[in-house]
Formats: structure tokens, sequence, C-alpha cells
């Protein structure tokens, strides 16, 4: 069982730019969430893909977008980079759904990206 | 949509004391809390969950409590020890979405 892996580990982009982050779940795992991690703060939540349908978000703005592929691993998109978009961003894969035998499973959490936007 | 609070922001007890952190939730649909650590440069990860069908639950040194009339649940570390030492965040969840708290950073002197 391999467990959940993003790339790249860190990331320098400048102010205006595209990025796309990747994340690879954990074997076995149909979900993906996304998370924003700033600077001495908990991991804000951006989306959860859920069998590559987007089945949840929070309070980001739409050109931070997503996709979830047939394997099941993600990429999150964003654009037009803001100084604030710097931080540490988290993926977090788990077995939802009916399959699961349970409501709500565990979340595990990948090494994160670093992003820096200059 | 749901708001956690969390308390304390920071936390400093003697190796072997008790330490208890709380956290609030706004959202009544929310239905599961887990409590995470994450210590410095590393991913969060869980220690210990709570569905909301469940009061409490323990995991050796660790317990967890949950109140839902009054929406709130607390994390519980006994005889605790240098390596507890770390940021420690609760979160809500509500169908496809997850609320963190800020986190409390836990330091244990020996």
């Amino acid at each position: 069982e391999t467990g959940v892996t993003q790339s790249p580990t860190h990331l320098i982009k400048t102010r205006g730019q595209q990025v796309t982050l990747r994340c690879s779940s954990q074997s076995g795992h149909n979900t993906v969430s996304w998370y924003q991690q700033a600077l001495g703060q908990g991991p804000q939540f951006i989306f959860q893909y859920y069998r590559e349908e987007e089945n949840g978000r929070g309070n980001f703005p739409p050109r931070f977008s997503g996709l979830q592929f047939p394997n099941y691993s993600s990429e999150l998109n964003v654009n037009a980079l803001e100084l604030d978009d710097s931080a540490l961003y988290l993926c977090a894969s788990s077995i939802e759904g009916p399959d699961s035998g349970a409501p709500y499973n565990e979340q595990f959490f990948g090494p994160g990206t670093r992003l820096t936007v200059l | 949509g749901e708001n956690v609070e969390q308390h304390p922001s920071t936390l400093s007890v003697q190796e072997g004391d008790s330490a208890v952190i709380k956290c609030t939730y706004s959202d009544s649909a929310s239905n599961y809390f887990p409590w995470y650590k994450q210590e410095l440069g590393k991913r969060p990860q869980l220690i210990i969950d709570i569905r909301s069908n469940v009061g409490e639950k323990k995991d050796q040194r660790i317990a967890v409590t949950l109140n839902k009339t009054a929406k709130h649940f607390s994390l519980h570390i006994t005889e605790t020890q240098p390596e507890d030492s770390a940021v420690y965040f609760c979160a809500a969840k509500d169908a496809g979405k997850s609320t963190f708290g800020d986190g409390t950073t836990l330091t244990v002197k020996p």
C-alpha cells in the first residue's frame, strides 16, 4: 500500500502566473481533498473530489480549480497567482461513499507543496 | 458556513501533566470530528476522531469528548511526554467539507 504523494515539493512563481499541483491518492482511496495552509494557521479547505466530481468547496475564488482522474489522482490549478497564494498546499485522500463502510473516514495527508509567489 | 474555534492557541505543560484543548463548532450538520498532530515541517497526522453518535472515545493516553448540544469537543492527553510537543488541530466535517481550527501549539517541558 503506497501513501499519498504530492509534486512538486517546492515551487516559486511570480504574480499573475498559473500553477498546477499534483496529488496521487493512497491505494484504494476514491476521494481527494485539497487544503491551503498559511504559516501559523490551520489548513483551509479548498475543495473535495469524489469519483472525479467536485462534491464540496470552501471559500476560494473560481481561479482555484481542480480535476480528479479515473485513477483518483488529482490536480489543483491556480490561475492569476497573487502574493497571498503563498502557502503550503496539502492534499488528503480517503475512502468515502456507500462502499466505505462508514459515513466518514480518516484522511491521509500528503507531504504538501510549498508555493511561493513573488 | 461552518466556523471552528480552537483554544488555547498555545499550551505549555510539565512532562507527566495532562493537556486539554477545546474546540467549538457552529454547524449542527457537522458529524465527524478528527484531531490532527502536525510536527514542524511535516504533514498533519490523525491521532483520534469521533463521530456525532458517540460521546467519548479513548486511545491509550489520548481521549476525545463530544457535546453535540453545546457544539463543542475536546482533546485530552494524559501523562504528557516531550514527544507530544507539536501543533494540534481540530476539525469538523459535514458531507464534502472539512473546517479546521487555527491550531494549538503544545509544549511539554521535560
